[in-house]
């Protein structure tokens, strides 16, 4: 079974440029998650989905932050305009949904991005 | 408020046990879950608990107690590969059902 997927894997960009994020997750997930971990902290959500709809985005700084999940599969996560300190690994996750079993999620590789 | 504490780091020798303890205080408790994280990689789960006791997986173990609000993670006969980053995340009550993560233990094992 294929993993989470995510592209780019590493991204460099200038303050003010913005930047997007792709993640594809497992086949038949429902609930799809990203985070946003800084070097030597655990993840922080950002935002999390049940198929195509939004169930928490508390954390999201959504002056700059935006996110959407069109069709329930795939999602996109994008900053405009990157400040210095949005520097970490964006990373995707999904589960099969929040209500089955454990919830257990699968996270993908991640992108590491470096604002300069 | 939410609140999860991990020791920052530990060390180990190869071939010994090691325990890396957690202890949270959240709003709400659904379970809890522990990651491994190699540098530069994505977390991969490890293990989950949600009611009272150990449960054991090969050379893992992890331990819940609820009322303590308290849960560690037990390494057996280490090995080399086992020097990564180990992430407690709770897991929140409630509608989201979302996780809550430590800023996590980097555990070196040496020779």
């Amino acid at each position: 079974e294929a993993g989470v997927a995510q592209s780019p894997r590493y991204k460099i960009i200038e303050k003010r440029q913005s930047v997007a994020f792709w993640c594809n997750p497992i086949s038949g997930h429902a609930t799809l998650y990203w985070y946003q971990q800084i070097l030597g902290q655990g993840p922080k959500l950002l935002i999390q989905f049940q198929n195509n709809g939004v169930v928490d985005d508390s954390q999201l700084p959504k002056d700059r932050f935006s996110a959407e999940r069109l069709k329930g599969v795939d999602s996109t996560l994008k900053i405009q305009p990157a400040k210095l300190e949005d520097s970490a690994v964006y990373l995707c996750a999904s589960s099969l949904g929040r209500d089955s079993g454990s919830g257990t999620q699968y996270f993908g590789p991640g992108t590491r991005l470096t604002v300069l | 408020g939410q609140n999860i504490d991990q020791p920052t780091e530990m060390t180990a020798t190869e071939g010994a046990i090691v325990q890396i303890n957690c202890t949270y205080q959240t709003s709400g408790f659904n379970g809890l879950f522990w990651y491994q994280q190699h540098a530069g990689e994505a977390p991969t789960f490890l293990s989950y608990n949600v009611l009272d006791g150990l449960e054991e997986k090969g050379r893992f173990s992890s331990f819940l107690s609820r009322s303590k609000g308290y849960s560690y993670l037990l390494l057996k006969e280490l090995q080399m590969k086992d020097s990564a980053s180990y992430l407690c995340a709770v897991r929140d009550w409630g509608n989201t059902g979302k996780l809550i993560f430590g800023q996590g233990t980097t555990l070196q094992v040496k020779p």
